[in-house]
C-alpha cells in the first residue's frame, strides 16, 4: 500500500510564528506536492519538488518556502504565519519528472493561525 | 492554462437512485485525468486514472468515462457510504506532471 504521512493532523500555531510541516513517503518516488485546500477554492499548489534539492513554484507559493533534503521527505515552511494562512495542507507524491503518474496524497494537516 | 469545472456542486441522492457527475476540462495535450474520492477532513483517495477519450474503467458502483472535452462519474445504485466529496483533475502536456483540480462535487447519499 502506498503511504504518505504527515506530521501532525491539527496544528494551533500563532501570527508571525515559522511553521515547518513535514511529509514523508515509502515509495521513492521522486515527484512530491504540497497543496493547500479551501472551501470554495478547491486544491492549489503550492510548491513541488521533482529531485532531492530541486524545487518549483506553483500557483500561491507567497509566504511559503520548502525543503527537500532526502527523498523522502518535502517540508513546507510558513516564515511568519498569518491568519490567511490557516487551512487544510495535503502532501501528495507520484511519479517522476514529466511522466503522467498518479499522485497519492497524505491524511492532511488542520493548520490554524490565531 | 489548464481549466476544471465539475457540476453540479452538489448532489443529493436516495440510496439506489443513480446518477453521474461531471467534469469538464479545457488542457493542452491531456496527459491524464484523474478522479478522487475525498471524505471530510482527509486526504483524497485515488479512485481512476483516464488517459484517452473512450476509455472507461469501472470499480464496485462507480464507473468513470471520457471524451475529449469531458469525463463522467457514473454512480449506480449508490449507498450512503459513497457519500464523499469526489474531485476531478487533469495533467496537461507541457512541463512537470502537475495537476490542475476541479473544485469538486459534494455528493450525499441518503438511507
Amino acid at each position: 500500500d502506498v503511504k504518505v504521512t504527515q506530521s501532525s493532523r491539527y496544528l494551533v500555531k500563532r501570527t508571525g510564528e515559522k511553521v515547518f510541516l513535514e511529509c514523508v513517503q515509502d515509495m521513492d518516488h521522486e515527484n512530491m506536492f504540497w497543496y493547500r485546500q479551501d472551501p470554495g477554492l478547491g486544491l492549489r499548489l503550492i510548491y513541488f519538488s521533482y529531485d532531492v534539492k530541486m524545487k518549483e513554484k506553483g500557483d500561491i507559493p507567497e509566504g511559503y518556502s520548502v525543503s527537500r533534503e532526502k527523498k523522502e521527505r518535502f517540508s513546507l515552511i510558513l516564515e511568519s504565519a498569518s491568519t490567511n494562512q490557516t487551512s487544510m495542507y495535503l502532501c501528495a507524491m507520484g511519479g517522476s519528472g514529466s511522466t503522467t503518474d498518479t499522485q497519492y496524497f497524505g491524511p492532511g494537516t488542520r493548520l490554524t493561525v490565531l | 492554462e489548464d481549466q476544471v469545472t465539475q457540476s453540479p456542486e452538489a448532489l443529493r441522492l436516495q440510496e439506489g437512485e443513480s446518477s453521474s457527475l461531471n467534469c469538464s476540462y479545457t488542457v493542452s495535450g491531456l496527459r491524464g485525468l484523474f478522479w478522487y474520492r475525498q471524505d471530510p477532513g482527509k486526504g483524497p483517495e485515488f479512485l481512476f486514472t483516464l488517459y484517452s477519450a473512450g476509455e472507461e474503467k469501472e470499480k464496485e458502483r462507480l464507473k468513470a468515462t471520457l471524451t475529449k472535452k469531458e469525463s463522467f462519474l457514473h454512480i449506480t445504485a449508490p449507498k450512503p457510504e459513497d457519500s464523499a466529496t469526489y474531485l476531478c483533475a487533469v495533467q496537461g502536456g507541457s512541463g512537470y506532471s502537475t495537476l490542475t483540480f476541479g473544485k469538486g462535487t459534494m455528493l450525499l447519499v441518503s438511507p
